[in-house]
């Protein structure tokens, strides 16, 4: 499958902990971008990397952390998990820095805090 | 503010019937439309941009900077349509989608 790939789909933790999602974008992609689905909030944008560098910030909590290491593919890490934070975690690539491409999404990893 | 209303959490019609799933947006310059579709159990795939003006799967959007609308319309709907739609909004020199809380759209025999 040469679409976004995200891992893992399913995670259950304990709240304190600290998870990392990781997400590989299509191939030839530049650009990952991080959104979370929560049913109150619906779908938000938290971050973009495009060749490794930050390019873009949204709604992403100071305890949530993400890079792009030099193979593309990218890492959220999410600190001192609250209930809260259960949600879908949605990754998205595009070719592009992003004003005029198109974005296309992974499959999601379902984290749940018990 | 940036912001979409997806005012239906839900909609249900029969098969053949006509469709309309609305998208208002806020915006105060040149925004770019989008409309995503996930179908059950699969990722989140885009529909229709409306710069694009083509028409995918009989859906087609036009977008209305008078009355800030996108809404999304196929005239007769197949059972094969039922699906959770996003209207996405991304500003001039943006690149985040902002999206609506969805629609999901349940066509019955």
């Amino acid at each position: 499958d040469s679409g976004v790939t995200q891992t893992p789909k399913h995670l259950i933790t304990a709240t304190g902990q600290r998870v990392t999602l990781r997400c590989s974008p299509r191939s030839g992609d530049l650009s990952v971008y991080w959104y979370q689905q929560s049913l109150d909030q619906g779908l938000q944008f938290l971050i973009q990397y495009y060749n490794g560098e930050e390019r873009a910030k949204g709604n992403i909590l100071e305890r949530f952390s993400a890079q792009q290491f030099p193979d593309l593919h990218s890492e959220l890490n999410l600190s001192s998990l609250e209930l809260g934070d259960s949600a879908l975690y949605f990754c998205a690539s595009s070719v592009g820095p992003g004003s005029s491409d198109i974005q296309y999404f992974g499959a999601g990893t379902r984290l749940s805090v018990l | 503010a940036q912001r979409v209303t997806q005012p239906e959490k839900l909609l249900s019609v029969f098969k053949g019937a006509p469709v309309e799933l609305k998208c208002n947006y806020s915006y105060s310059g040149s925004p770019e439309l989008f409309w995503y579709v996930q179908y059950s159990r699969q990722r989140l795939q885009l529909l229709l941009r409306h710069i694009s003006r083509e028409s995918i799967k009989g859906f087609t959007a036009d977008l209305n900077k008078g009355e800030t609308s996108f809404h999304l319309k196929k005239p007769f709907a197949q059972e094969e349509d039922s699906a959770m739609y996003y209207c996405a909004l991304r500003g001039q020199a943006g690149t985040a989608l902002i999206f609506g809380k969805g629609t999901t759209l349940s066509v019955s025999s």
